[in-house]
């Protein structure tokens, strides 16, 4: 079964408007969640860090004001596109590191579904 | 992922071989993974390597590691259509990301019957 959930799973929005999705871990407890960006035909690329309890961790050159990350529990995270506009079009993916004890591949990281956001 | 490098895109026939090769740069990382993604959906863990490895094999998957030469291969043994997908190479980033992943522009594998 799934260990993480996203949702929405697609989104359209008017350019100007924000648009929340969530990431939930469904397995276990996670303290730390990863944000990815796709662009079509592109690889995945790390956005940012999301810690529980504290400030998420973004990578160069991606805007803390415009990616809001929010990790209020150790299963929930959230990132709020803030003010979209189309160039913020892309699919969004978060990721879990299960806790290491007796698990996968050490550093295995399991994926949402994605998030497809379109920005008109 | 700017310093993990696949070819684009790869056609094979059903029942072939499929070779998917990656070259990386972080010597350091401590695995290296494969990922499928289907189109519209998220990704899928196919199989992993630990650094200290030379082969992996895991049914009709085999993983070459060239460490000296940072060169990742994934072959498929008889490929079927199913098989049809985008894979990714990915290492463990070390950074103050922790254990995020770096992601290469993945290959393209396209199964003809």
């Amino acid at each position: 079964g799934a260990v993480v959930s996203q949702h929405p799973s697609r989104v359209i929005c008017k350019s100007g408007t924000s648009v929340k999705i969530e990431c939930r871990s469904l397995d276990f407890q996670a303290t730390t969640m990863f944000w990815y960006r796709q662009f079509p035909k592109q690889s995945l690329m790390l956005m940012a860090t999301s810690n529980e309890g504290s400030k998420a961790t973004y990578e160069q050159g991606v805007e803390k004001d415009k990616f809001l990350i929010n990790h209020a529990s150790l299963t929930l995270s959230t990132l709020t596109v803030t003010s979209a506009h189309p160039e913020d079009s892309s699919f969004y993916i978060c990721s879990i590191t299960p806790p290491t004890s007796g698990r996968g591949a050490g550093n295995e990281q399991f994926f949402g579904p994605g998030t497809r956001l379109t920005v008109l | 992922g700017e310093d993990v490098e696949q070819s684009l895109f790869l056609s094979v026939r059903e029942g072939d071989s499929s070779v998917i090769n990656c070259t990386y740069t972080d010597s350091s990382s401590t695995y290296l993974y494969w990922y499928k993604q289907e189109p519209g959906a998220g990704l899928q863990l196919l199989t992993y390597i630990f650094s200290n490895m030379d082969m992996k094999q895991d049914q009709r998957l085999t993983v070459l590691l060239n460490k000296k030469d940072k060169h990742l291969s994934l072959r498929i043994a008889d490929t079927q259509t199913g098989d049809s997908a985008i894979y990714f190479c990915a290492e463990s980033k070390n950074s103050n990301s922790g254990y995020a992943l770096n992601f290469g522009k993945g290959t393209s594998l396209l199964v003809t019957p």
